[in-house]
């Protein structure tokens, strides 16, 4: 049974630049969340995917957004990154709407320059 | 908006200590509630959880938790740590309502000194 997988690992990127982070949910998840972990925080939630659909969000700006695709993966998109963006960016899966729990990824790593 | 708080920041015991870490959420109404941890270089992990029945749970590893209502508290509590408890452990809430989102407290990084 796969857990939460996140793609890549880390990630260098540059001010200005683009960026898109990629996650698969456990087995048998049809929700993702996504949550940013800056250097000794505890997690913030950026926003939450079901059905292809945004559900909830977060207090990030429009330069951060997402997608679900039909087999209950999903992308976090950040454009014109900034320094403050850099952090561990984290991928939760669940089961809507009868699990309370959330199964998390190993993160990606983002440091921008 | 609900909150988490987390007052201890950094705390350094050794091996066989025992351990509470405190966590305090701010929410108007039912929550669940949920400890992770963090061991260094691997993600979070669910170490309990609070729905509802019994307050007191119990979760793996030993640890277990007191959720005290009148207090909006639920405090993390291993009688006699090990040096492989080192980690960073959150405390999380949600409302008890449907798969809404996390909130966090900031960690508290525990330290366990052979």
């Amino acid at each position: 049974d796969a857990g939460v997988t996140q793609s890549p690992t880390h990630l260098i990127k540059t001010r200005g630049q683009q960026v898109t982070l990629r996650c698969s949910p456990k087995s048998g998840h049809d929700t993702v969340s996504w949550y940013q972990q800056a250097l000794g925080q505890g997690p913030q939630f950026i926003f939450q995917y079901y059905e292809e659909e945004e559900r909830q969000r977060g207090n990030f700006p429009d330069r951060f957004s997402g997608h679900q695709f039909p087999n209950y993966s999903s992308e976090l998109n950040v454009n014109a990154l900034l320094l403050g963006d850099s952090a561990l960016y984290l991928c939760a899966s669940s089961l809507l709407p009868t699990s309370y729990e959330q199964y998390f990824g190993p993160g990606t790593r983002l440091t921008v320059t | 908006a609900q909150s988490v708080s987390q007052h201890n920041h950094h705390v350094i015991l050794s091996e066989a200590a025992s351990l509470e870490l405190g966590c305090n959420y701010s929410y108007g109404g039912t929550v669940n509630l949920f400890w992770y941890v963090q061991y260094p270089g691997q993600h979070l992990q669910l170490l309990l959880k609070y729905f509802s029945g019994d307050p007191l749970v119990k979760g793996i590893k030993g640890f277990e938790a007191e959720f005290i209502k009148s207090k909006f508290s639920f405090n993390l509590r291993k009688p006699s740590v090990q040096w492989s408890d080192t980690a960073e452990y959150f405390c999380a809430v949600n409302p008890n309502f449907g798969n809404e989102k996390l909130t966090f407290g900031t960690g508290t990084r525990l330290t366990i000194i052979p």
